[in-house]
């Protein structure tokens, strides 16, 4: 069975800083999937980032990237520039492709406050 | 931008009761899925449906959970008698079908259920 660890329940960084969130995760699989997941307050989960297991460069979207580690299976979330707007809840999923049905394994969460 | 919209936000039942959750998925989207986070816990996967069909469920998934898409636009979680453990936040996603495996799954804002 895979599980995801996020081992920072709470983190914050100034604005304008960069903060780098930590995801460990345990699978057999060789074909899977890696998401990002940002929530913030009383709103919906938003996709961030995803990185296909095969691909060996790290996924980048503007500020935010991953270093993607997979032989350590480590997969961190860097935010560069951080912003207010990025204080959220953020998750880390994982999704084995030959399940067939892509459900999504979820870490625990770390909540990031970007302080002013 | 198309959203996946739950109702009610939330829900207070008296434990015993029936209750039923109800998500609209983006329109062209064909995978459906229920997750739950109980308060402070991780986001756990329930259900996933496609083609009219339960394709995976977990062992939380028990006989007093259902699945349905009664319409061909709403997808219902029901609880036939709920518990004080079901207590949580309920997240209804769904999923495009795509030639590639990496269309990822947009979340709706969540019900809390309050089984009291």
């Amino acid at each position: 069975a895979q599980t995801v660890t996020q081992s920072q329940p709470e983190m914050s960084v100034q604005e304008a800083e960069t903060v780098t969130l930590s995801c460990t995760y345990d699978t057999s699989e060789n074909n899977y999937y890696l998401f990002w997941y940002k929530q913030p307050p009383s709103r919906q989960m938003i996709l961030v980032i995803r990185q296909e297991a095969y691909k060996q460069q790290n996924a980048t979207e503007n500020r935010f990237s991953v270093n993607f580690q997979k032989a350590a299976k480590s997969f961190s979330l860097k935010i560069s520039d951080s912003q207010l707007g990025d204080t959220a809840m953020y998750f880390c999923a994982f999704m084995n492709v030959d399940s067939g049905t892509y459900k999504y394994i979820f870490g625990t969460g770390t909540r990031l406050k970007v302080l002013a | 931008e198309p959203e996946v919209t739950q109702t009610p936000s939330h829900q207070v039942t008296q434990m015993g009761q029936e209750v039923i959750l109800r998500c609209v998925p983006i329109s062209n989207h064909l995978y459906f899925y229920w997750y739950r986070q109980i308060l402070g816990q991780k986001v756990e996967f329930l259900v996933s449906f496609y083609n009219n069909e339960i394709s995976e469920k977990s062992e939380i998934f028990d006989d007093q959970f259902s699945v349905e898409r009664p319409d061909g636009s709403n997808f219902t979680l029901k609880i036939r008698s709920t518990k004080l453990e079901d207590s949580a936040m309920y997240f209804c996603a769904s999923r495009a079908w795509g030639t590639l495996s990496n269309q990822p799954q947009h979340f709706g804002d969540g019900t809390r259920l309050s089984i009291l």
